[in-house]
């Protein structure tokens, strides 16, 4: 399978922590993108860093990608409980118009 | 407000029984999507289209089929639903640059299918 790797697969943090997440992937990328699912609910695009970037800010997201480790983390500071949902990777396959999901992270925050 | 759009929200249909999801788009993208997505579980692509150039992947059931009469529309049918494709079924757009991707997905709100 093509599909991303995400770590860790569930995290609990104190309102107020920062949390961060991993993701791996197998392909060579055009960018990679940060989306937030609430349960039950639609894909909310977050951030998309392009392959020739290394990091990229907004708000109280940070993304950091190292292409040569076909990695990349998302940094959530100062979390809040609105935050609590399932957060996932999708990078956009070289080539293709193609977009692969790693197998996300589900966090929760707790108030 | 531009946007994706699905309907319905939520299907029932019995086993084996055919049904269509649909999806449309007001913001004039290339590229739509089909994705799957089981219960805690990531999104699966099933297919999607450039224009009319439909590509499926290699690992989609033949009893899911898509059309994409125009620009605008496009629809899965569910040949014949079995208890395994009750999911939540996400459509997409983009609009790639040239011949490669560099935009970010738009979604839509989703439908989710129960089989009974």
């Amino acid at each position: 399978s093509q599909q991303g790797e995400e770590d860790p697969q569930a995290l609990s943090i104190q309102e107020g922590e920062n949390a961060t997440m991993n993701c791996s992937y197998k392909t060579s990328i055009n960018n990679l993108q940060w989306y937030r699912q609430n349960s039950g609910r639609g894909l909310v695009h977050l951030i998309l860093i392009r392959s020739n970037e290394r990091e990229k800010h907004s708000g109280r997201l940070r993304v950091t990608l190292d292409t040569s480790k076909k990695s990349s983390s998302l940094l959530i500071t100062a979390s809040r409980a609105a935050d609590t949902a399932s957060y996932f990777c999708a990078t956009a396959t070289s080539g293709t118009y193609k977009y692969i999901f790693g197998t996300g992270t589900r966090l929760k925050v707790l108030a | 407000d531009a946007m994706v759009i699905q309907n319905p929200r939520y299907q029932v249909t019995q086993f084996g029984k055919p049904v269509t999801l649909s999806c449309s788009q007001t913001l004039n993208h290339n590229v739509m999507y089909w994705y799957q997505q089981k219960s805690s579980q990531a999104p699966k692509l099933l297919f999607h289209y450039y224009d009319k150039d439909f590509n499926n992947e290699a690992d989609t059931p033949d009893n899911f089929q898509s059309r994409r009469p125009n620009t605008s529309f496009c629809f899965l049918d569910i040949r014949s639903p079995g208890l395994g494709d009750a999911a939540m079924y996400l459509c997409a757009t983009s609009r790639p640059r040239g011949s490669i991707s560099t935009d970010t997905q738009y979604f839509g709100p989703g439908t989710r299918l129960t089989v009974l």
